[in-house]
């Protein structure tokens, strides 16, 4: 079964402070994996995108690290600010075998909190 | 460039009635895909429209149809509404670009409450 879970379900950090969110999925055919930040009552905005080949992405104080071979993947947000405060979602994608597209599957999120 | 937008921003409904949400997707995008997401959980898939059509579906009921114009622009509408569809309908747009690596770009999502 596709599956992406994601750790911790929620976290609260100083202002300052560094943190790192896990996804691991069970995603077959493994296309992509990307990761999105969620205001609350906003829609997902991108901040990293990986293929197979990339272990690595940095956008801004974000890193995402992939792992292809364990199916493991984590955001490392670097001096945390208050705006920072939102939930962060992993999707991965696959082909779809039938259909010839791509599906995404995505994890329920981490909600994160920072603290002044 | 307006970037996915979505109408209405609110909506509150009454458990057996119909819902329409709309969407248009950001400019030079063609496929459209809509997401449900329940308050605390991450957005689960409904179906994706391309060329007018649905080509993916997610494991929703009948009770969930869309539709896609020739300007790419998309319904999703809901009948005999039941108030665990209470959510936040997200509508994604990408351009189709091969091996799935098309970004989403999401809208700022319509808030449906069944009473």
């Amino acid at each position: 079964k596709n599956q992406v879970e994601q750790s911790p379900q929620s976290l609260i950090i100083l202002e300052g402070k560094n943190c790192t969110l896990q996804c691991n999925y069970t995603v077959s055919p493994f296309s992509n994996l990307r990761w999105y930040k969620q205001d609350t009552g906003r829609g997902p905005v991108s901040l990293t995108i990986m293929t197979f080949s990339e272990n690595t992405k940095s956008n801004g104080r974000y890193t995402a690290t992939l792992d292809a071979d364990t199916k493991q993947s984590s955001l490392h947000i670097t001096a945390s600010q208050l705006s920072d405060s939102a939930s962060y979602i992993c999707v991965v994608s696959g082909a779809d075998g039938t259909s010839g597209t791509y599906k995404y599957i995505f994890g329920t999120g981490t909600r994160l909190k920072v603290l002044a | 460039d307006a970037g996915v937008t979505q109408s209405p921003t609110h909506l509150i409904k009454t458990r057996g009635q119909q819902v329409t949400l709309r969407c248009s997707p950001k400019s030079g995008h063609d496929t459209v895909s809509w997401y449900q997401q329940a308050l605390g959980q991450g957005p689960q898939f409904i179906f994706q429209y391309y060329e007018e059509e649905e080509r993916q579906r997610g494991n929703f009921p009948d009770r969930f149809s869309g539709h896609q114009f020739p300007n790419y622009s998309s319904e999703l509408n809901v009948n005999a509404l039941l108030l665990g569809d209470s959510a936040l309908y997200l509508c994604a747009s990408s351009s189709g670009l091969a091996g799935g690596l098309d970004e989403q770009f999401f809208g700022p999502g319509t808030r449906l409450t069944v009473l």
